[in-house]
């Protein structure tokens, strides 16, 4: 089965910064690829899907790139409201896994 | 509007059986698979199965396999999960998740169930 790995598993970043995620795919998995936003204590949100494309009423400082095995996630000016751990997930087959998600904190 | 709403907290003792439920409305539920996804307390997101309503194929995933059954009445648009004998680390969080094709990304999520099996 593909394994989905991402780093870093933690990060701590100022107000306005840029923030990066990567995933990283043990196969190639074209751009069937999703990443989510759980908020502490909540359900997790869809932000993008097919590797780059943001879902309806994401903030556009969200951006996703890569495609076959090597995926990021971007925060252009990283805001409060975005504590949260991102995890991506690979839906091209079954199982449909995910990867282990990135805590991300303001510093 | 889209809705998945599940059934509420349950607390169980090892060994003994439990179903939870995922009501879907706002859409037309045999359109759209349904998976259950694990989340073990302080731990991540963990895909378990996938039903198609419509004729309640299912399958699962390698490491859960055996151990739960997913199932589905249309009728009543609902979706289940099901074991027949807890073990303590079922403890965790279910969220069922809809999801245009078998394998696909989850546009809505339910707000969870959160199952605790202890002695």
């Amino acid at each position: 089965d593909i394994q989905m790995t991402q780093s870093p598993s933690s990060l701590s970043a100022s107000v306005g910064d840029s923030v990066t995620i990567t995933c990283r795919a043990t196969q190639g998995i074209s751009n069937f690829l999703a990443w989510y936003q759980q908020k502490p204590g909540k359900v997790p949100k869809l932000l993008i899907y097919a590797a780059s494309t943001l879902q309806s009423g994401v903030p556009s400082r969200f951006s996703g790139s890569g495609s076959g095995t090597d995926f990021t996630l971007t925060i252009s000016s990283l805001q409060p409201e975005d504590v949260a751990t991102y995890y991506c997930q690979k839906y091209n087959s079954a199982p449909l896994t995910f990867g282990g998600g990135t805590k991300v904190e303001i510093k | 509007e889209v809705q998945l709403v599940q059934s509420g907290a349950e607390v169980k003792k090892p060994g003994e059986s439990l179903r939870i439920s995922c009501n879907g409305s706002g859409y037309s539920f045999t359109s759209y698979w349904i998976s259950w996804v694990r989340q073990m307390p302080g731990k991540g997101l963990e895909w378990m199965g996938r039903i198609d309503p419509s004729d309640s194929y299912s399958n699962y995933s390698p490491s859960i396999q055996g151990h739960v059954t997913i199932s589905a009445d249309k009728s009543i648009t609902t979706a289940y999960l099901q074991w027949s004998s807890l073990k303590a680390s079922d403890t965790a969080m279910y969220y069922c998740v809809r999801h245009f094709e078998a394998s696909a990304y989850y546009d809505y999520w339910g707000r969870g169930t959160l199952v605790t099996v202890s002695s």
